[in-house]
């Protein structure tokens, strides 16, 4: 199976808002709204952002919201600042049983 | 505290074998999916495998299918993973990654990670 569809970089300055597509098929993110979403920062582990699409796990920053239109999901960062510069992923679930990941943003707050 | 301490990672000659563990306390394990994600070096990351809280159910990535194995023992809060017919792209780091679900089928949200285990295949 191939990864999900993200772009390798997005870049906003200060303050902006920025929004990180993540492309499936009919077999994987169309099917199902169990799409996730998750930051890493050089060298650390992984730590969920987005569940459910849109739901956002207890102390993540309301400045992240997440949505889903067909095969596309979406992660929106909303006053970007310079903590939010990281690695992001999504992923989901698919009708082979996998999850499947997405090939990973590279978010650079300039 | 929760926490999820992985180990077991060493460098194996390719077709070698190897098994990691995954301890995990500070939670009611039994009640969780687990699974394995990997990062091969400078890469993004990789779903391996995944079990339901009771074991009953397990999940793998084609591209492990049929040379890895996930397992459970609920008794004393440990998740393995035995690796066989090791290849030089199965190199990587392996988190242990707790589910927000009991089962992947029902919904997946990894919430937890332990700081990983690096497994290197080569010759």
């Amino acid at each position: 199976q191939s990864a999900l569809t993200q772009p390798a970089s997005v870049s906003g300055s200060p303050g902006q808002s920025i929004t990180i597509s993540c492309t499936g098929t009919n077999s994987d993110l169309g099917a199902y709204n169990y799409v996730s979403w998750y930051q890493q920062h050089p060298g650390k582990a992984p730590k969920l952002m987005i569940y459910d699409v849109r739901v956002r796990p207890s102390g993540v920053s309301n400045r992240f919201s997440g949505s889903k239109s067909g095969n596309t999901a979406s992660l929106t960062i909303s006053g970007l600042q310079p903590e939010d510069e990281a690695d992001y992923y999504c992923t989901s679930y698919t009708s082979r049983n996998t999850v499947l990941f997405g090939g990973g943003t590279k978010v650079t707050v300039v | 505290e929760m926490q999820v301490i992985e180990s077991g990672g060493d460098l194996v000659r390719p077709g070698g074998s190897l098994r990691l563990t995954c301890k995990v306390s500070g939670f009611d394990f039994s009640s969780y999916a687990m699974s394995w994600v990997r990062q091969a070096p400078g890469k993004g990351l990789e779903w391996v495998s995944g079990i339901s809280g009771s074991g009953g159910a397990t999940y793998n990535a084609d591209s492990v299918k049929g040379r890895f194995i996930v397992s459970r023992d609920n008794s004393k809060n440990t998740l393995h993973l035995q690796m066989n017919g090791l290849r030089v792209e199965d190199t990587a780091v392996y988190y242990c990654a707790k589910d927000f679900f009991f089962n992947l089928a029902t919904g997946n949200a990894f919430d937890m990670w332990g700081q990983g285990t690096m497994v290197t295949v080569s010759s």
